[in-house]
């Protein structure tokens, strides 16, 4: 049983649409992630949540943004689509305090920009 | 520089054949190390993970893996592998309390014929 969901989970859009990836939990995970996942490439970390009112990007750059208004949601916004957007696009939460708490993964958004 | 490093991008076994997927890491500090696999269409799942102490940790569904420091090594294994074990694995390294720094592997990609 999932306690975090992504919608969609594919996506198919033109390029220069404005799309907007959800994410939520429902485990009141303070921290949350979005990963990039390409075949055959490691999974890069694109933006990072602390807690409420707090992002900050990841280590790859990405056009993308993000917003955190509530513990539970994580969307994720592309102004203007493009190809080289293409990708999958995972969403990931964990508890805070503890040694690394487990990340808890959504089934990801496959994103496909023609 | 920090890697983690997943040498076999592929395996085929057959079911209830023994399994050990490589991972090797190179890390400055102290590793915080997991094991996480991914079914077709799915998220990610921590399948173990290992912060200090016993050096053979146990996980879910019956895997276990090793750590050992001398070879920078920390190799999942399976004793008897099921056909429900085709999936991709990932090997991850981090630092103490910082999922935001987690180092992955490339994937290793499990099939298991009948």
């Amino acid at each position: 049983e999932a306690d975090i969901y992504q919608t969609p989970r594919y996506l198919v859009i033109g390029t220069g649409k404005k799309i907007t990836l959800e994410c939520s939990q429902t485990m009141g995970h303070d921290k949350m992630y979005w990963y990039q996942q390409d075949p055959g490439m490691e999974l890069h970390l694109i933006h990072y949540s602390y807690g409420v009112n707090s992002t900050e990007k990841g280590d790859l750059s990405s056009e993308s943004t993000v917003s955190r208004i509530r513990t539970e949601h994580f969307p994720l916004t592309l102004e203007s689509a493009r190809p080289s957007h293409t990708s999958q696009y995972l969403c990931a939460s964990s508890e805070s305090g503890g040694n690394n708490s487990p990340l808890h993964f959504g089934n990801g958004t496959r994103l496909t920009v023609t | 520089a920090q890697s983690v490093t997943q040498p076999d991008i592929h395996i085929t076994v057959s079911e209830g054949a023994s399994l050990e997927l490589r991972c090797n890491y190179s890390y400055g500090a102290t590793p915080y190390l997991f094991w996480y696999v991914q079914s077709p269409g799915q998220g990610l799942q921590l399948l173990l993970k290992y912060f200090s102490g016993d050096t053979l940790v146990q996980g879910i569904k019956g895997f276990e893996a090793e750590f050992k420091r001398s070879q920078s090594s920390f190799n999942l294994r399976k004793p008897s592998v099921h056909w429900s074990d085709a999936a991709e694995y990932f090997c991850a390294v981090g630092e103490a309390g910082n999922n935001r720094k987690l180092i992955w592997g490339l994937g290793t990609s499990l099939a298991v014929n009948p």
